[in-house]
């Protein structure tokens, strides 16, 4: 069965610095990869996602991942946080073809310091 | 932009009672998905649903719960009898049949059920 871990329960940044979240998976091909992001009291919103291809993913608001087979990790890394990004990151891992549902890591809580 | 819509935004109900969760995937997605997300927890997988029955589930879906599509908009999530553990929030999503199983998932903005 598949698994994500996200190390981070929280990390505190100060605004302007660069980020980095963690995200390791476990499953036994290539999977997909997801990064969602919650802000509080709202949805889940797709920040970027790995299918096959170039390792380094672009995504949205400035985000990027890279997967690294070698170390099962699809890592969330900004090179400027705004104070904007203030929320839950949620890392995901998807089996390919068929309905299966995503399996998500228990999230990294994201804090900006002025 | 085409987004997946959720009603109740929350639902208060006492324990014991049914209820029925209402979603409005994408026009043009054939697969749906029920998550949930425990307070302060992760969110968990449920139910997937393609062409009019269960194509998987979680061994949280027990007995309690029932999905179905009863028009070609509608997908609803039943809770026969709510327990004190059922208070969550409560995602549905879907996705388009993509190209060579391609599986990303479109979230609505979620249902806090609320069980008293």
């Amino acid at each position: 069965a598949q698994s994500v871990t996200q190390p981070d329960i929280h990390i505190t940044v100060s605004e302007g610095a660069s980020l980095e979240l963690r995200c390791n998976y476990s499953y036994g091909a290539t999977p997909y990869l997801f990064w969602y992001v919650q802000s509080p009291g709202q949805g889940l919103q797709l920040l970027l996602k790995y299918f096959s291809g170039d390792t380094l993913v672009q995504g949205i608001k400035g985000f990027e991942a890279e997967f690294k087979r070698s170390q099962s990790s699809f890592n969330l890394r900004k090179p400027s946080v705004h104070w904007s990004d203030a929320a839950e990151y949620f890392c995901a891992v998807g089996a390919r073809g068929g309905a299966d549902g995503l399996t998500f890591g228990k999230g990294t809580h994201l804090i900006i310091q002025p | 932009e085409p987004e997946v819509t959720q009603t109740p935004s929350h639902q208060v109900t006492q324990m014991g009672q049914e209820v029925i969760l209402r979603c409005v995937p994408i026009s043009n997605h054939l697969y749906f998905y029920w998550y949930r997300q425990i307070l302060g927890q992760k969110v968990e997988f449920l139910v997937s649903f393609y062409n009019n029955e269960i194509s998987e589930k979680s061994e949280i879906f027990d007995d309690q719960f029932s999905v179905e599509r009863p028009d070609g908009s509608n997908f609803t999530l039943k809770i026969r009898s709510t327990k004190l553990e059922d208070s969550a929030m409560y995602f549905c999503a879907s996705r388009q049949l993509g190209l060579a199983g391609v599986n990303e998932q479109f979230f609505g903005p979620g249902t806090r059920l609320t069980v008293l």
